[in-house]
């Protein structure tokens, strides 16, 4: 399942660091926003989801912080592994409707 | 796994040809959603059912069509098949009663020679 490649943004960082992830959404009427990790060979797996009437949201080592001002998404992982490894693609679903519209993705690579 | 299953994982046909994308939602999801996700278009939201009704429609060509089931699976029509229409095919599916995550299924990899 490889995800848009050629031109995909890579972020590398070693093990143990944390990582941030940006995006940029393009619709000011999106009010649910979801992030998904894609390994290859495989479908988008869910990460966390935010509703536009927080501004940050915590998991298990990940958080989600959403800036509506300047339309601006961000996903940090903390103490990254290597099975952290894939690609990371936020989304966007604009009010009343359920469909999500994906961004181009960022490929994080983590190193020893 | 995330409960959604789709078949055939990999597909190989000719230009001009007609093909069909089965999925099979998770247990209890109402909706059904159809993704491409190609190298140079990144993951676009084709279709919704919801229920055996379509619910919202995106980027879909004319030559695609779909449809859902009563036992909910759904299946995705490709016809008149072009080189481009290569890509993978996801199927997603959660419980349509407001927004919450979709689950993906494995995709189908189309190859159009």
């Amino acid at each position: 399942g490889e995800s848009v490649g050629l031109h995909l943004p890579t972020l590398s960082v070693q093990e143990g660091d944390n990582s941030i992830i940006n995006c940029a959404y393009s619709n000011s009427a999106s009010d649910y926003f979801i992030w998904y990790k894609q390994e290859s060979g495989k479908g988008p797996q869910f990460i966390i989801d935010i509703r536009s009437n927080m501004d940050k949201r915590q998991g298990q080592r990940v958080t989600v912080l959403l800036n509506k001002t300047v339309k601006h998404l961000s996903l940090q992982i903390a103490a990254t592994q290597p099975g952290d490894s894939a690609v990371y693609f936020c989304a966007e679903s604009p009010h009343n409707t359920d469909k999500l519209i994906f961004g181009t993705g960022t490929r994080l690579q983590v190193f020893p | 796994d995330s409960g959604v299953t789709q078949t055939p994982k990999h597909l190989i046909t000719a230009t001009g040809q007609r093909v069909t994308l089965r999925c099979s939602p998770r247990s209890g999801d109402l909706s059904v959603y159809w993704y491409q996700q190609s190298l140079d278009q990144g993951l676009q939201f084709l279709i919704q059912y919801y229920n055996g009704e379509e619910r919202a429609k995106g980027n879909i060509l004319e030559r695609f069509s779909a449809q859902q089931f009563p036992d909910l699976h759904s299946e995705l029509n490709l016809s008149s098949l072009e080189l481009g229409d290569s890509a993978l095919y996801f199927c997603a599916s959660n419980g349509g009663q407001g927004r919450s995550e979709q689950f993906f299924g494995p995709g189908t990899r189309l190859t159009v020679l």
